[in-house]
């Protein structure tokens, strides 16, 4: 059963402490997005790559966040130094990109908490 | 600018009736639309991927319809029941340029099916 894998799901840390998201996109899928989810703002794009190349980070405060993918297995989203108004779900989705788009698939998200 | 609209922002209908969600666009040069649904606390689910092309999709009961000249989709759920309470959001893509893509949400209607 594919599926993507989000880690950590929960994470409580204090304000300005360092923050690593991670995620597995469906092995073969070669593009991968981050969104944040508030009740206030619903879900926002953070970064979005394809095949491990960022293609789009303007929704990620530069500042802070950073996105990499190491390989094409792994997806991390970064928070340095965090700030309570980072807590938010943050989701990783995949799909296949370029001119066949397909589905795109979500993992559970990691719920985050800044202190 | 391409924006999606979801009305009614939330809906409670009682089980068993037949039910529309609806979902607006502003650009008619779509590339795809997708619906999900999302439970509480969780991630979100695909439910239908509908390509330019087609006029609609189905899986059980559901059935998701697209026309891109009046800029609408349609999820229509038959014979709903308590577990289709959830909120449901649609995602529309269009194609920019060397096969990239924007995706656009729209706020979702959350919809509750009363036993």
């Amino acid at each position: 059963d594919a599926r993507v894998t989000q880690t950590p799901r929960h994470k409580v840390t204090e304000m300005g402490q360092e923050v690593t998201m991670r995620c597995q996109p469906i092995l073969g899928h070669n593009t991968v997005f981050w969104y944040r989810q508030t009740m206030m703002q619903g879900l926002e794009l953070l970064a979005y790559f394809r095949n491990r190349a960022p293609l789009d980070d303007s929704g990620m405060p530069k500042d802070r966040f950073s996105a990499e993918m190491p390989d094409a297995t792994l997806a991390t989203l970064k928070i340095q130094p965090s700030e309570p108004r980072d807590s938010a779900v943050y989701f990783c989705a995949s799909g296949s990109g370029g001119r066949v788009t397909g589905e795109l698939f979500f993992g559970e998200g990691s719920r985050l908490t800044v202190l | 600018k391409q924006e999606v609209t979801q009305i009614p922002a939330a809906l409670s209908v009682p089980e068993g009736e037949n039910l529309v969600l609806n979902c607006s666009f502003t650009d008619s040069a779509i590339y795809n639309l997708q619906w999900f649904r999302q439970d509480p606390g969780k991630g979100l689910t695909s439910l239908l991927l509908i390509q330019s092309s087609q006029r609609e999709q189905t899986s059980g009961r559901l059935n998701a319809s697209l026309d891109k000249s009046s800029g609408r989709s349609t999820l229509y759920i038959a014979a709903s029941q308590p577990g289709d309470s959830a909120t449901y959001l649609c995602a529309v893509r269009w194609l920019v340029v060397d096969s990239n893509y924007q995706l656009i949400w729209g706020a979702g209607t959350k919809l509750i099916i009363k036993p």
